[in-house]
């Protein structure tokens, strides 16, 4: 595709719903990351992936948020039982692996999360 | 703990002016430091690397590991300028393999005609 893709791009939820917000990233990307960004900061780290393998999960606030990447490629970040201060934009990224790893990242539209 | 801080929210100059974004890093290590921007209804996207040492758009960025800054600088501002600018961290994971980045709180910057 010609960039990573993010679903859905607006979710308004209710408080104690499940949420799922998939992430397609750029062909061939070996890394992926998700990150969140409350309004007015800027992106926090989430959790990282390098091919289906879950490498850091050590921003995942707490055990209410979990992400899979079972192939290798496509994402869910899932949230559990949402309140109202998960409201965020959620971002994806991927980039080239290791060895080609230049530093950047490429970012979705992100996927603003809203919890009533 | 690796920290990246830009004081400035908002910053607003005319077009032609020269412009300076402010940032501040704390890493233990030894850093790479980034900028990236995002503009209207676009992603977020990289604009220059401290390693590549390279202009893009007009903009440079020079890392001074004395006072931990690294300040994007443009001469001549233009209206496109204006964005948000966000400066961002390298931060290996545990497996050592990541280049994983911690971002600033971001900078919007408005460039008046």
């Amino acid at each position: 595709g010609a960039g990573v893709s993010q679903s859905p791009r607006y979710k308004v939820t209710k408080r104690g719903q499940d949420v799922a917000l998939r992430c397609d990233p750029i062909s061939g990307h070996v890394s992926l990351y998700w990150y969140r960004q409350a309004l007015g900061q800027g992106p926090e780290f989430l959790t990282y992936f390098n091919y289906e393998a879950q490498q850091d999960k050590s921003g995942l606030p707490n055990d209410r948020f979990s992400a899979e990447r079972p192939e290798g490629s496509i994402s869910t970040l899932t949230i559990q039982r949402t309140e109202q201060r998960d409201s965020a934009m959620y971002r994806c990224a991927s980039s080239w692996g290791q060895g080609a790893n230049t530093g950047e990242l490429f970012f979705g539209e992100g996927s603003r999360l809203t919890v009533l | 703990a690796q920290r990246v801080t830009q004081p400035e929210k908002l910053l607003s100059v005319f077009k032609g002016a020269p412009v300076e974004l402010k940032c501040n890093y704390s890493y233990s290590g030894s850093p790479e430091l980034f900028w990236y921007v995002q503009y209207s209804r676009q992603r977020l996207q990289l604009l220059l690397r401290h390693i590549s040492r390279e202009s893009i758009k007009g903009f440079t960025a020079d890392l001074n590991k004395g006072e931990t800054s690294f300040h994007l600088k443009k001469p001549f501002a233009q209206e496109e300028d204006s964005a948000m600018y966000y400066c961002a961290l390298t931060r290996k994971t545990s497996s050592g393999s990541a280049r994983q980045l911690t971002f600033g709180s971001g900078t919007q910057l408005t460039v008046l005609p």
